[in-house]
């Protein structure tokens, strides 16, 4: 099974700011496969970015997705309110789908 | 307007089974693979597996083969999860457990509809 790793844990930014969050995966991963979720609260979770750097549908531009093999990152440009929430990245591979810990993204 | 509609909360106890459905809406439902995931409280992501509703196919995740079984029922467009010899334990089975459809686009495999989720509760 292919472990992805996000860090860092917990990101304290400020409305306004940028936010970069990173993915690294165990062994070479697929962009094809490559995804980042947003979850609020009591949420289900949120498709922003597929195939590494393709934005879902009504995905503001300030999200941006990068990185190919086992290096893989997403990029808020500048932080709106509405934004602070968990990110999980996801990948397929070796037969089975899996998901990072999760990034936290908190007022500051 | 496509939905996933899951069934409402259940408790459990210990050793006993559930299964939750999955209603889907305004699309195909049989060209569209449907995945299972669960978060327990506080938790990260954790899939499940698939079912093809196409041919009934499925695939499991490795800690879940022989526990669970995913079926579907393609007159009423349901999908459904079923979990057996449910824990409380260290290995806990508590959490919110997620249908999502997965898509194939342009070369891009991924999850872009999720049901809102369906609380399972295990609990002497």
């Amino acid at each position: 099974e292919i472990v992805l790793t996000q860090s860092p844990g917990t990101l304290s930014l400020s409305p306004g700011e940028r936010a970069t969050l990173s993915c690294r995966a165990s062994q070479s991963v697929s962009s094809s496969y490559l995804g980042w979720y947003q979850q609020k609260p009591g949420q289900a979770p949120r498709l922003l970015i597929y195939g590494a750097s393709n934005r879902a549908t009504g995905i503001p531009d300030r999200f941006s997705g990068s990185g190919s093999g086992t290096d893989f990152s997403l990029t808020i440009s500048r932080l709106e309110p509405e934004d602070f929430a968990v990110y999980y990245c996801q990948q397929y591979g070796s037969s089975s789908w899996t998901f990072g810990q999760g990034t936290k993204v908190e007022i500051k | 307007q496509v939905q996933l509609v899951q069934s409402g909360a259940e408790v459990e106890k210990p050793g006993a089974s559930v299964k939750v459905s999955c209603k889907a809406s305004g699309y195909t439902f049989i060209d569209y693979y449907i995945h299972w995931v669960r978060q327990a409280p506080g938790q990260g992501l954790e899939w499940m597996g698939w079912i093809n509703p196409k041919t009934g196919g499925t695939q499991y995740a490795q800690k879940f083969r022989g526990r669970v079984t995913m079926t579907r029922d393609k007159s009423i467009t349901t999908a459904y999860m079923q979990l057996n010899s449910l824990r409380s334990d260290d290995t806990d089975d508590t959490a919110v457990y997620y249908c999502s459809r997965e898509i194939y686009s342009r070369g891009n495999y991924y999850f872009d509809y999720w049901g809102p989720g369906t609380p399972v509760t295990v609990s002497s």
